[in-house]
């Protein structure tokens, strides 16, 4: 069984759509999140929810609008793209107050805008 | 200066060499620190946390170095299969018990025969 995935692997849609990408975890995690690859490859975080509450908004665009319906699952919701959105986003899960522990990242959903 | 930063290399070595990395952070409260490894259109996965004392898994050693804010990775006996790109990553909860995972933009090691 897959620890964290994620759907859809990979999304190409033009620029102007609304395009959701969902993230569940069956490791029994309190901590998720979503993490942005752009094409530097530099990974930086976007959002985090601990126990489907918001913990962490790394000062993302509001088009940007993450949503936990229960804390197994961080669904990504993505308004009006543009082409800078392009890029690779990744899930994670983590153990609550998870200093010392590592992340469990998904395998991430390519998105291109054209 | 970036929060994290590591030499993007890229390291090409021969199998059988020895080769490290070194990364150095910002933030002198971070509080845990780990390296990961990313594999060409793969996600990252955990390489080995790093911890104050130093420690060893197989071929590969991490060594931490709060007072010069500084991180290494060692490899021995390189293998094929090592050729990926190594992220050092640095928690800096802020204050709060959640994991806020910085990473450093990579260093991309090629083994080859």
């Amino acid at each position: 069984d897959t620890a964290v995935s994620q759907t859809p692997k990979y999304l190409v849609t033009q620029m102007g759509n609304d395009k959701s990408i969902k993230c569940e975890q069956n490791l029994g995690h309190d901590t998720m999140y979503w993490y942005k690859q752009d094409s530097k490859k530099f990974l930086k975080i976007m959002f985090s929810y601990n126990n489907k509450e918001l913990i962490i908004n790394e000062t993302v665009p509001n088009r940007f609008s993450p949503k936990s319906p229960d804390k197994a699952h961080l669904n990504l919701h993505i308004n009006s793209l543009e082409l800078g959105d392009s890029a690779v986003y990744f899930c994670a899960s983590s153990i609550q107050g998870a200093q010392g522990q590592p992340q469990h990242f998904g395998d991430g959903t390519r998105l291109s805008i054209l | 200066r970036k929060e994290v930063e590591q030499d993007p290399g890229p390291f090409n070595v021969p199998e059988g060499a020895t080769v490290a990395f070194n990364c150095t952070y910002s933030n002198s409260a971070s509080q845990s620190f780990f390296w990961y490894r990313q594999d060409c259109r793969k996600e990252p996965k955990l390489l080995m946390s790093v911890y104050s004392s130093g420690n060893e898994d197989g071929r590969f050693t991490a060594q931490l170095n709060r007072a010069s804010q500084y991180i290494s990775l060692l490899i021995r006996d390189s293998k094929l299969s090592d050729s990926a790109t190594y992220l050092c990553v640095v928690n800096n909860a802020g204050g709060t018990s959640y994991g806020k995972l910085t990473f450093g933009q990579g260093t991309i090691l090629t083994v080859h025969p």
